[in-house]
């Protein structure tokens, strides 16, 4: 069966500072993997999703099949950043997601 | 903008009670799901729907049931409420394709 990992369950950096937030999958076949995001008081909404290879609000992710990693990068953290992240998979067939446990993100003026 | 409403925001219930949550969206997505969000556990699926009068079971159906008889509309059930239900419930639907989902903003239940 598949499924996500967040190693990081809070993470805390300062305004211009580079942030990470780590995801690690486990399945056999071809994953489709994306990002949602919840602020404060909002819905979870979608983020990013690999095949688009797009940058989102600065945010970009690069799927590594080799270390079945697809990990949230932005080079400079911004205040509005700060919120619930969630690393989500979806099986070969699209049927459904799994999410990860998720990482709160503060980003500290 | 797909809209998904979820009619309760807050709810408290005793044990043992039944408890509806009711989940409406307007954009003709054939898709519903309903996921629990617990802290340090992230989101976890409970039922889905593809289409109308349709169901399957997610990872954790135990003690939940739904119902999708229209489909702008997906019921959650818990047909005898315990205290470990108490948590964030999430209704989502999506169209093609089927994994973007579009979430309502919750509904909070407190089981005492």
């Amino acid at each position: 069966a598949q499924r996500v990992t967040q190693p990081e369950k809070l993470l805390s950096v300062f305004k211009g500072a580079p942030v990470e937030l780590k995801c690690n999958y486990s399945y056999s076949g071809s994953p489709e993997l994306f990002w949602y995001v919840q602020y404060s008081r909002q819905r979870l909404q979608l983020l990013l999703r690999h095949i688009s290879r797009e940058s989102i609000k600065g945010f970009t992710a690069d799927l590594n099949k080799g270390e079945t990693s697809f990990h949230l990068k932005k080079p400079f953290a911004q205040e509005e950043d700060s919120a619930m992240y969630y690393c989500a998979l979806s099986e070969t067939s699209g049927s459904r997601l799994t999410f990860g446990e998720g990482t709160q993100l503060t980003v500290n003026p | 903008d797909v809209k998904v409403t979820q009619s309760s925001r807050y709810l408290v219930k005793r044990t043992g009670e039944k408890v509806f949550l009711e989940c409406v969206q307007d954009m003709d997505h054939e898709n519903m799901f309903w996921y629990r969000q617990d802290p340090g556990l992230g989101l976890r699926l409970i039922y889905f729907s593809y289409d109308v009068k349709m169901k399957e079971k997610g990872d954790i159906p135990e003690g939940y049931s739904v119902s999708r008889e229209k489909k702008e509309r997906f019921s959650l059930i818990l047909e005898s409420a315990s205290t470990n239900q108490t948590s964030m419930y999430l209704c989502a639907s999506s169209g093609t394709p089927r994994v973007v989902l579009f979430f309502g903003e919750g509904s909070r239940l407190t089981v005492l």
